[in-house]
């Protein structure tokens, strides 16, 4: 079945410092989608992309996805506290549900 | 607008008991989906429904796992008996359709001791 993975698993930065995940699918998809977990919290939509090399951008949080549509990237551009959490990305590929990865964890230090 | 509801918040049972969960989801959602997250890994879906009708169960362990959609609305999610392993947190979500962004309730955080 569809695969999704990311890497890295976690990672620790010093607030001010970029952050990028990255996001790779066993099989091409139709759209990828990236959520933002708080600790204790639930799954928060960010965004969705669908068009091969699209890029979207919101405030410091910038979104790829890649020619051939079988990866993507989350990249934070001078972390906050406020960044803290888990960011998954799922794939969606044909008539499949939604496959999730396992998240990569995000700790900032002020 | 309301979001996703779900209840209980917190289950704790032994392990062979029984439990139910329930999700109400955002109104006008026609797809349902039941997840659960085991600590320190992304939500695996359980069950999609679209309205009434299941979408996909393929990693529903039906033998002690179901779940309905009644009217197409509110959803129930049942686990009997209950194992050691199914300690996690289950998420209910919404969305307008297949494809679409997802709505996730606060999850029910389930301990089968």
């Amino acid at each position: 079945g569809q695969q999704v993975m990311q890497i890295p698993q976690y990672q620790h930065v010093q607030e001010g410092e970029d952050f990028t995940t990255y996001c790779n699918s066993s099989t091409t998809l139709s759209n990828i989608q990236w959520y933002k977990q708080r600790p204790g919290g639930h799954p928060v939509f960010l965004i969705q992309l669908v068009k091969s090399g699209e890029v979207k951008k919101q405030k410091r949080l910038t979104f790829q996805f890649g020619e051939a549509k079988k990866n993507s990237s989350l990249h934070i551009t001078a972390t906050q506290t406020t960044d803290v959490g888990t960011y998954f990305c799922a794939g969606l590929s044909g008539y499949s549900t939604l496959t999730f990865g396992k998240g990569t964890m995000l700790l900032v230090s002020p | 607008e309301a979001g996703v509801a779900q209840s209980p918040r917190y289950k704790i049972i032994e392990k062979r008991q029984s439990v139910a969960f329930w999700c109400n989801p955002i109104s006008g959602h026609a797809t349902l989906y039941w997840y659960q997250q085991i600590l320190g890994q992304g939500p695996k879906l359980l069950i999609q429904f679209q309205n009434n009708g299941v979408v996909d169960d393929s990693q529903l362990p039906k033998d002690r796992f179901s779940a309905e959609r009644l009217k197409g609305v509110d959803s129930t999610l049942k686990i009997q008996p209950a194992k050691l392993e199914d300690s996690a947190v289950y998420l209910c979500a919404s969305s307008l359709g297949w494809g679409n962004e997802q709505y996730f309730g606060p999850g029910t955080r389930l301990t089968v001791t």
